[in-house]
């Protein structure tokens, strides 16, 4: 089955960038979809396709595909954005969605 | 807002059933597919079972294929998952999530509900 993988965390300081990566053989061909989790909360749609924000999501939130890594990129970070972020393709082969592990985004 | 609300989670032994239910509102429940997703206690998200808009087609992971069964009612705006022969891996809070769209082939889950706990254990 397809396999997407995500480093456990990453760390960074109120107001730079994050970037979240999601790994997957030639992930670049597929559609990719980024969900925030806060803690003891529900999943959150926050891009899909790649690159879509969903209404509601701030601006800075943005994604992007190609060869076989897909990232998720938080600008100017802010403390409410500390939460799990987990990325989300289709697997074609087994026809149906795979996750990857997720990956903890700290706010130091 | 879309609604997702579910509910039947619970304590169960091994080799026990459950049937969680997930009511929908502010949507047209007919015209999306929609999937079960689970999260083991400290694990990330596993997806568990989907089925299309009109109920003719179904899926699931192979960890609960022969053991779930995911079903709607169209007539209450609700999903189900009819879960039998528990493990002590199913333990997971248990989220219903709606597709974007009608079948769900690379498309996003827009919303989903708050989650209802299955704990398996003797």
């Amino acid at each position: 089955s397809y396999v997407l993988t995500q480093p456990p965390s990453v760390s960074v300081a109120p107001g730079k960038p994050a970037r979240i990566t999601c790994g997957g053989n030639n992930i670049g061909s597929k559609s990719v979809q980024w969900y925030q989790q806060r803690s003891g909360q529900a999943p959150v749609l926050v891009i899909y396709h790649d690159s879509h924000r969903p209404s509601g999501i701030p601006e800075r939130f943005s994604g992007s595909n190609s060869g076989n890594t897909a990232t998720l990129t938080i600008s100017g970070v802010e403390a409410g954005d500390e939460a799990d972020y987990s990325c989300q393709v289709w697997d074609g082969t087994r026809d149906h969605p795979v996750f990857g592990g997720g990956t903890k985004l700290i706010v130091l | 807002e879309v609604q997702l609300l579910e509910s039947g989670g619970g304590l169960v032994q091994p080799g026990g059933s459950l049937r969680l239910a997930c009511a929908t509102a502010r949507f047209t429940f007919s015209n999306y597919a929609m999937n079960w997703v689970r999260q083991a206690p400290g694990k990330g998200l596993e997806w568990v079972s989907a089925i299309n808009s009109d109920g003719s087609d179904t899926n699931y992971a192979d960890s609960v294929r022969g053991r779930f069964t995911i079903s709607r009612d169209v007539s209450q705006n609700t999903l189900y998952l009819q879960m039998n022969s528990l493990r002590a891996e199913d333990t997971a809070v248990y989220y219903c999530a709606k597709c974007s769209s009608a079948s769900c082939y690379a498309d996003p889950f827009d919303y989903w509900g708050q989650g209802t706990l299955v704990t398996v254990s003797a």
